[in-house]
This record gives structure tokens, sequence and C-alpha cells, in this order.
């Protein structure tokens, strides 16, 4: 069955300090996808970033970052010098490849709530 | 850009009422999707629907109805509103039907069951 798990429910953070959100899944497929959502106060959900089973290769945009390990099935999150406006709940999330019916639905993991403090 | 547009960003019912939540999508997605979210629990599926008129339940169904009779607009209804129905609801549509794809949400719909 699949599983996403992040450990952190609540981290708190002056400005300027680097954080690392931890997500940690399960899967017995072989091509899948995992994802970041951020939720800010307003509630609505925006993607963040998208990466498939067969890359491996880290991603950086901008303050954002993040580490793929299979290894260790893990997909971490890290925001250098942080900002109010990073205050949110983010998510990691979890998609097998299927094609139709409830293949493919995204399993979320229970969110991280980031309060970044002046 | 994909909107998502829920009816009702706040909601105040009372037990025993039906309420209906109404999502709109206008990028003619597919797949659309009905969360719940709960502090503590994350998103949890509701409802699903791949196409008009087809609908899936999701990991926690009972209590909830759906309908989906245009291909744009996806309903959650709650026949009769129980005080433990009071939540966050998220609608979200996608593209396609690969699991691939981004999820395009809503802004959501806080319900509070009296």
């Amino acid at each position: 069955a699949q599983k996403v798990t992040q450990a952190q429910t609540e981290i708190s953070v002056v400005e300027k300090e680097d954080v690392t959100l931890d997500c940690v899944y399960e899967t017995r497929d072989t091509t899948y996808y995992l994802f970041w959502y951020k939720q800010p106060p307003s509630g609505e959900l925006v993607f963040l970033i998208r990466r498939n089973s067969f890359d491996e290769q880290n991603e950086i945009s901008g303050r954002y970052s993040w580490n793929f390990q299979k290894s260790t099935s893990s997909f971490n999150f890290t925001i250098t010098a942080s900002q109010v406006v990073d205050s949110a709940v983010y998510f990691c999330a979890l998609s097998e490849a299927g094609y139709g019916g409830s293949q493919g639905n995204l399993i979320f993991g229970k969110g991280t709530k980031l309060s970044v403090k002046p | 850009d994909v909107k998502v547009t829920q009816s009702s960003r706040y909601l105040v019912k009372r037990t025993g009422e039906k309420v209906f939540l109404e999502c709109v999508q206008d990028m003619d997605h597919e797949n659309m999707f009905w969360y719940r979210q709960d502090p503590g629990l994350g998103l949890r599926l509701i409802y699903f629907s791949y196409d008009v008129k087809m609908k899936e339940k999701g990991d926690i169904p009972e209590g909830y109805s759906v309908s989906r009779e245009k291909k744009e607009r996806f309903s959650l209804i709650l026949e009769s509103a129980s005080t433990n129905q009071t939540s966050m609801y998220l609608c979200a549509s996608r593209g396609g039907y690969s699991g691939a794809n981004v999820l395009t949400f809503g802004a959501g719909s806080r319900l509070t069951v009296l």
C-alpha cells in the first residue's frame, strides 16, 4: 500500500533561517510521482514541484530546493533564508503512474505547518 | 490559468440539513475530486469523478454523495449533515488520467455543522 509520512507536524523558525521539511514515502510501484504543495492561510493548495521516480536529480528554484533519494524513499524540501511569506502548511504527496479509475490518485501526507517569525 | 471555483468559502448549517457544495472548473479537465481536510489527518479523498456522470468512492465516502451532470461542475452533497462533518472541504481538478498530472485546487469551503 502507498503511504506518505511527514513526521514534522509543526516547525517554527526565525526569518532568514534555513528549514528542511521531511517526506518519506512507501510504494511498491517502480513508476510513481512525488509532489509538494503549499497551503497558505488563504486555504488554496498551490503546486510547487513534481518529480518522477526515474529522475533523482535534485532541483533548485530560487530559495526552494528538493532532495529526492530513492535509496531512503525520501523527498525532502528545503527553504533557504526563510521569509514570513513562507508560513504555510506544506504537503508531500505520491501518485502511481496509473491511468484511469483510482490509479493515479494522490496520497497525501498529513502536512507540516511552517511558521516563520520576523 | 486553470481556475477551480468553490461556491461558498464559509457555511454554517444545522444538524440534519441537506448541504450542497459546488465546484466549477474552467479548463475542460476530465477528473474532479473532493477532499476533506482535518487537523492532524491531512487530506482525505471523499469521492472523485473521471468523466461526466461517473463517480468513484474515495477513502471516506460515508455520509456523502456527489453529482457530475456537466464536465465543469462537481457537487458534493451531505444528505443529512452531522456535527462530525464540520471540516474544510477542498475541490480539485486534473486534466487527463495520468497520475503524473498536477491537481489544481479551489480555495476550500469551511463547513460548520451545529
